[in-house]
C-alpha cells in the first residue's frame, strides 16, 4: 500500500502564475482533506470531500483556490493566480467513510509550494 | 472560537527524563482530541486519541475538560521520540476536520 501520494513534492513559481497540486488518496477512502501549513503557523484545514462532493470548504482562503475531485478518486487543488502568501506546505489526507467514531486520517508527504 | 494552543515551540530533554508536551484547547462543545507526530523525513501520523485512552510508544494523554487541556506525557523519554508533535481537535462529527496547534518540537539528547 503506497499510502496517500501527492504531486509534485516541490513547486517553485512566480507570483501571478498558476499551480495545480494533485493528491491520490488511499484506495477505497471516500474522505479526502486538504490542509496547509504556512511557515511559522499551524496546519490549517482547507476543505473536505466525501467522494466527489465538497462536504466542508470553510477553510478555503479565497476564490483563487479551486479544489476538485472528479469521479471521487484523486483530487486537485489549483491556485490561480498565486500570491506570495500562498507559500507553504500543502497536505492531503484521506480516511474511510465516517461512521459513529472518528476515522483516522492518513496524511500524504505534502507539497512544498514556494511563490517568488 | 475553536483553537488549539501549544505554548512550547521546542522542548529539550535528556534520555530517560520525563516529558510533558502541553496542549490547551478552546471549544464550546465536546471535541475529540488527538496527538499527531511527524518524525524526521516521515509523514504526519496519528499517535493517539483521547477516546481510546490507550498508551502508544509509552505516551499517554488525559483529557481534562475542566482545564481544557490534553497534555501528552511519557515517563522516560527515548532518543527515537525526537519529532514534531501536534495536538489537534475535531469539532464536528460529520466532517472530522482537524484543527491543529502550532506544534512542539521534542529533542531528546543521549
Amino acid at each position: 500500500e503506497a499510502g496517500v501520494t501527492q504531486f509534485p513534492s516541490h513547486s517553485v513559481i512566480e507570483k501571478g502564475q498558476t499551480v495545480t497540486l494533485r493528491c491520490d488518496p488511499i484506495s477505497g477512502h471516500d474522505n479526502l482533506y486538504w490542509y496547509r501549513r504556512v511557515m511559522g503557523k499551524e496546519i490549517k484545514f482547507l476543505l473536505h470531500f466525501v467522494k466527489e462532493s465538497k462536504q466542508d470548504e470553510s477553510g478555503m482562503p479565497n476564490n483563487r483556490f479551486l479544489a476538485e475531485r472528479t469521479g471521487g478518486t484523486y483530487s486537485t487543488l489549483k491556485v490561480q493566480p498565486a500570491e506570495l502568501e500562498d507559500s507553504g506546505v500543502y497536505f492531503c489526507a484521506s480516511s474511510q467513510v465516517a461512521g459513529h467514531s472518528y476515522n483516522e486520517q492518513f496524511f500524504g508527504p505534502g507539497t512544498r509550494l514556494t511563490v517568488l | 472560537a475553536q483553537r488549539v494552543t501549544q505554548p512550547e515551540k521546542l522542548l529539550s530533554v535528556f534520555k530517560g527524563a520525563p516529558v510533558e508536551l502541553k496542549c490547551n484547547y478552546s471549544y464550546s462543545g465536546s471535541p475529540e482530541l488527538f496527538w499527531y507526530v511527524q518524525y524526521s523525513r516521515q509523514r504526519l501520523q496519528l499517535l493517539l486519541r483521547h477516546i481510546s485512552r490507550e498508551s502508544i510508544k509509552g505516551f499517554t494523554a488525559d483529557l481534562n475538560k475542566g482545564e481544557t487541556s490534553f497534555h501528552l506525557k511519557k515517563p522516560f523519554a527515548q532518543e527515537e521520540d525526537s519529532a514534531m508533535y501536534y495536538c489537534a481537535l475535531s469539532p464536528v462529527r460529520n466532517t472530522d476536520k482537524l484543527i491543529f496547534g502550532t506544534g512542539t518540537r521534542l529533542q531528546v539528547f543521549p
